[in-house]
């Protein structure tokens, strides 16, 4: 069984702080881990995947996660929030061998000026 | 631009009526997703499609669903005799397996579907 667990469904962070969206996960098989972002009105676009390759992996617009096994974890950061940043995040598992994704429930980031 | 598309952006019926969309994937992708995303929600798996095949069904998929990729290319996704609890983001992906990408899904911007 696979699931995703997302702490947080609204965080809040002032423009240039810190960004941390908190996912953990549940797979009986090594996952693979995404990371998708949302704006309004919009699909979901790829943030970063992990893949069983490096644990550290970085993605676009200066985002990055850690693949941490022993926690079950794979949280997104960002060093330094901007407004464009503002936007609904989604952490997503789909199983090695599986075909189709499982998602959290979602984070909405608000940056504040 | 290449990627997912997806027709009607917007789509609002009345309680009964039966309703259809389209998606139409980026090209070489041979695997075709659709998944449902209802308000405050992540996206739930509905169906999808290797070429023109449907492989796989969610328990979601209820008898009122359809879906079809006739060509092994666009897909339609029909829901008849629409219920309010149908009212949500229909989400289609696609991707390339057996190609570079980990069978990478890319989205497309979805139809939302009110129903009164």
């Amino acid at each position: 069984a696979q699931s995703v667990t997302q702490l947080g469904s609204h965080v809040s962070v002032s423009e240039g702080a810190l960004v941390l969206l908190r996912c953990n996960y549940s797979s009986s098989v090594p996952p693979y881990l995404f990371w998708y972002v949302q704006y309004p009105n919009q699909g979901l676009q790829l943030l970063l995947k992990y893949t069983s390759a490096a644990t550290l992996v970085k993605g676009i617009n200066g985002f990055e996660a850690e693949f941490k096994k022993s926690e079950t974890s794979f949280h997104l950061t960002k060093p330094s929030a901007h407004m464009s940043d503002a936007a609904e995040y989604f952490c997503a598992v789909r199983a090695s061998g599986a075909n189709n994704l499982f998602f959290g429930t979602g984070t909405r980031l608000t940056v504040i000026p | 631009d290449t990627g997912v598309s997806q027709d009607p952006r917007h789509k609002i019926t009345k309680r009964g009526q039966n309703v259809t969309f389209r998606c139409d994937p980026i090209s070489e992708h041979n695997r075709l997703y659709w998944y449902r995303q209802t308000l405050g929600q992540g996206p739930e798996f509905l169906t999808y499609f290797q070429n023109e095949a449907q492989l796989e069904k969610s328990r979601l998929l209820s008898d009122r669903f359809s879906a079809e990729r006739p060509k092994g290319s666009f897909s339609t996704l029909e829901i008849q005799r629409t219920e309010q609890g149908d009212s949500a983001m229909y989400l289609c992906a696609s991707s390339l397996v057996g190609g570079v990408g980990d069978n990478e899904q890319f989205f497309g911007p979805g139809t939302r579907l009110t129903v009164l």
